[in-house]
């Protein structure tokens, strides 16, 4: 059973180039999360979907940040134009959302860097 | 203050040792407590899902939730090499998916 999964795994860019972050949720996952870590600020919450539904968008940083879910099993993290500051490994997670000792299941992350 | 307070670290200990780690909070309205291990270029997994008060042991690892004091632990008696993670500590509050996550604790185990 394959786990979430996230493209591309590393990506470098220059800064004011746009940068697609992709991830794939575990199949039959309702709730899915992006989280960006850094080593000063540790493991943030940008945004979570439920149903295809961003429910909670207050830790995306500023409006460069936009994220989307067209339909259950994809969603994108775009940022635009992107920043240095921006480097950061970026975590999709997804979760079945049943009420019960729920848990996120993590991807492998996304390695960024913004020259 | 932020809402989920943990040491970086990081600790380094021989193997075979007890390990304790440790985070506080100032929200007192969390009720699910947790405890996500993540090895080099990964991602967290899930290691100790605790509610409310009280301890918890799987094997080697028992967590434990304090929530007059706002204080909870992870032990990991018998500490081995395959170990060496990093921990974070996170927290929701009751009818919330929001997790708020600690720093991380890196754990290095020496054979």
């Amino acid at each position: 059973d394959a786990g979430v999964i996230q493209s591309p795994r590393h990506e470098v860019t220059e800064m004011g180039q746009e940068v697609t972050l992709r991830c794939k949720p575990i199949s039959g996952h309702n709730s899915l999360f992006w989280y960006r870590q850094t080593m000063m600020r540790g493991l943030e919450l940008l945004i979570y979907f439920n149903n295809n539904v961003p429910i909670d968008d207050s830790g995306m940083p500023e409006d460069r940040f936009s994220a989307k879910m067209p339909n259950a099993s994809f969603s994108t993290l775009k940022i635009q134009p992107s920043e240095p500051r921006d480097s950061a490994v970026y975590f999709c997670a997804s979760s079945p959302h049943t009420g019960i000792q729920e848990t996120q299941y993590f991807g492998p992350g996304t390695r960024l860097l913004v020259l | 203050q932020k809402e989920v307070e943990q040491d970086p670290g990081p600790l380094s200990v021989p193997e075979g040792a007890i390990v304790s780690l440790n985070c506080t909070y100032s929200n007192s309205a969390f009720q699910y407590f947790m405890w996500y291990r993540q090895y080099s270029r990964k991602g967290p997994e899930l290691l100790m899902y605790t509610y409310s008060s009280g301890n918890k042991e799987d094997g080697r690892f028992t967590a434990q939730v304090d929530k007059s004091s706002k204080y909870i632990s992870l032990f990991i008696r018998d500490s081995q090499p395959s170990d060496s993670a990093t921990y974070l500590c996170a927290m929701r509050k009751g009818g919330s998916e929001k997790l708020v996550f600690g720093k991380g604790m890196k754990l290095t185990v020496n054979p």
